[in-house]
């Protein structure tokens, strides 16, 4: 079942910060992020594995809630590079493959 | 590394007609997947490959899609006949595991 994302779109300025959220109605093995610029390949951000952890690299990290089977992703001090649509994909089976949700799409302006 | 291969970059067919895609995974992942990525939507796993065998073939609408991965490398969909409903951008991953690599994808246009 696909998990849902909210919002739906962001829209931000240089240095400004935001929060992609992802819920899952089953319980989760993994969570996915991967982020996909138009026209190009989704290139994977990060995977939070069933335990409840945080990850992060540089300015964008990610929760990942078991017992409330979400996860959120946390853009910092957002670069014009982030923009792009944010998918999340969760996994209740084990098999490390993502289902994806409809995706976020987050614009950073100047 | 070279990243996942595909072709052709954009297709555009009528309804009714064939098309196929190909792509050429990371060398040594054992893993293939096709994913169907409609406009504003995430990508949806159509099927996955290890090695040269299907594993999930589950959400291929086999009617219509076929795919192979002779030798269990290049991999071929194709769909035959087109609907309308088709439009999208095929997307082919590999992997070893976990996380996907994906290709840049093919945008199919049915008409």
């Amino acid at each position: 079942q696909q998990p849902v994302q909210s919002p739906q779109a962001v829209i931000l300025r240089e240095g400004e910060d935001a929060v992609i959220n992802c819920s899952s109605s089953k319980a989760l093995y993994s969570v996915h992020w991967y982020r996909q610029k138009h026209g190009e390949a989704p290139i994977f951000l990060m995977i939070l594995l069933k335990g409840g952890e945080q990850k992060g690299h540089d300015k964008i990290s990610a929760s990942f809630n078991e017992k409330k089977q979400q996860s959120s992703l946390y853009l910092t001090a957002s670069q014009l590079s982030y923009s792009g649509t944010y998918f999340c994909g969760t996994d209740s089976g084990g098999s490390y493959i993502p289902t994806f949700g409809r995706g976020t799409s987050l614009i950073v302006h100047p | 590394e070279a990243g996942v291969a595909q072709s052709p970059r954009y297709k555009i067919i009528e309804k009714r007609q064939s098309v196929a895609f190909w792509c050429n995974p990371i060398s040594g992942h054992a893993t293939l997947y096709w994913y169907q990525q409609i406009l504003g939507q995430g990508p949806k796993l159509l099927i996955q490959f290890q090695n040269n065998g299907v594993v999930d073939d589950s959400q291929l609408p086999k009617d219509r899609f076929s795919a192979e991965r002779l030798k269990g490398v290049d991999s071929t969909l194709k769909i035959q006949p087109a609907k309308l409903e088709d439009s999208a951008v095929y997307l082919c991953a590999s992997s070893l595991g976990s996380p996907l690599h994906f290709g840049n994808g093919t945008r199919l246009t049915v008409t």
